[in-house]
């Protein structure tokens, strides 16, 4: 079955270092979509990209699709301890309606 | 603003009990989602729905079986609970269409389920 898998599983970082996760599927995603999830939380939805080769900022994240749409990729720069949680990337199979969820990048930012 | 809800936050069952786990949402999604998460495994996906009475297999339904009978409430069963099904369920739901802006998934809170 399909599989997204993204690297890396943990990162530890020093406060105001940059920090990026990868999202690898199996299969092509007619859509890619971004979840936080703080500990002790649930994931919450930070953003969708649709086209292929589509980058999107918010603030210091910025969001990447890939150009066959079977890879992502998420910057922060300059991390703050309030980014502390773990990173989903998440997408539909293209033409289902399942929604499949990356295994995570967990991020720890030490002060 | 949309709202998941779980029934319970904390479960304790024992081996062989028939479990359920009720999620409801409010604003009239058309998908709903069964996922367990566990520690380096990510979200994995139970079971779905995209609409009342229909339901499909996600990657890992053995042992599980859904029910949905109405739009805002989908129901996660474990017909005998096994200490292997200890874990965090998440239920989540969202609007219908592959590609549109604004399919994403809300969260419930999660119900953290062991099995003793």
């Amino acid at each position: 079955g399909q599989q997204v898998m993204q690297i890396p599983q943990y990162q530890h970082v020093q406060e105001g270092e940059d920090f990026t996760t990868y999202c690898n599927s199996s299969t092509t995603l007619s859509n890619i979509q971004w979840y936080k999830q703080r500990p002790g939380g649930h994931p919450v939805f930070l953003i969708q990209l649709v086209k292929s080769g589509e980058v999107k900022k918010q603030k210091r994240l910025t969001f990447q699709f890939g150009e066959a749409k079977k890879n992502s990729s998420l910057h922060i720069t300059a991390t703050q301890t309030t980014d502390v949680g773990t990173y989903f990337c998440a997408g539909p199979t293209s033409g289902t309606y399942k929604y499949i969820f990356g295994t995570g990048t967990r991020l720890k930012v030490l002060a | 603003d949309v709202k998941v809800t779980q029934s319970s936050r904390y479960l304790v069952k024992r081996t062989g009990e028939k479990v359920f786990l009720e999620c409801v949402q409010d604003m009239d999604h058309e998908n709903m989602f069964w996922y367990r998460q566990d520690p380096g495994l990510g979200l994995r996906l139970i079971y779905f729905s995209y609409d009342v009475k229909m339901k499909e297999k996600g990657d890992i339904p053995e042992g599980y079986s859904v029910s949905r009978e109405k739009k805002e409430r989908f129901s996660l069963i474990l017909e005998s609970a096994s200490t292997n099904q200890t874990s965090m369920y998440l239920c989540a739901s969202s609007l219908s269409g592959f590609e549109a802006v604004g399919t994403e998934a809300f969260f419930g809170q999660g119900t953290r389920l062991t099995v003793v």
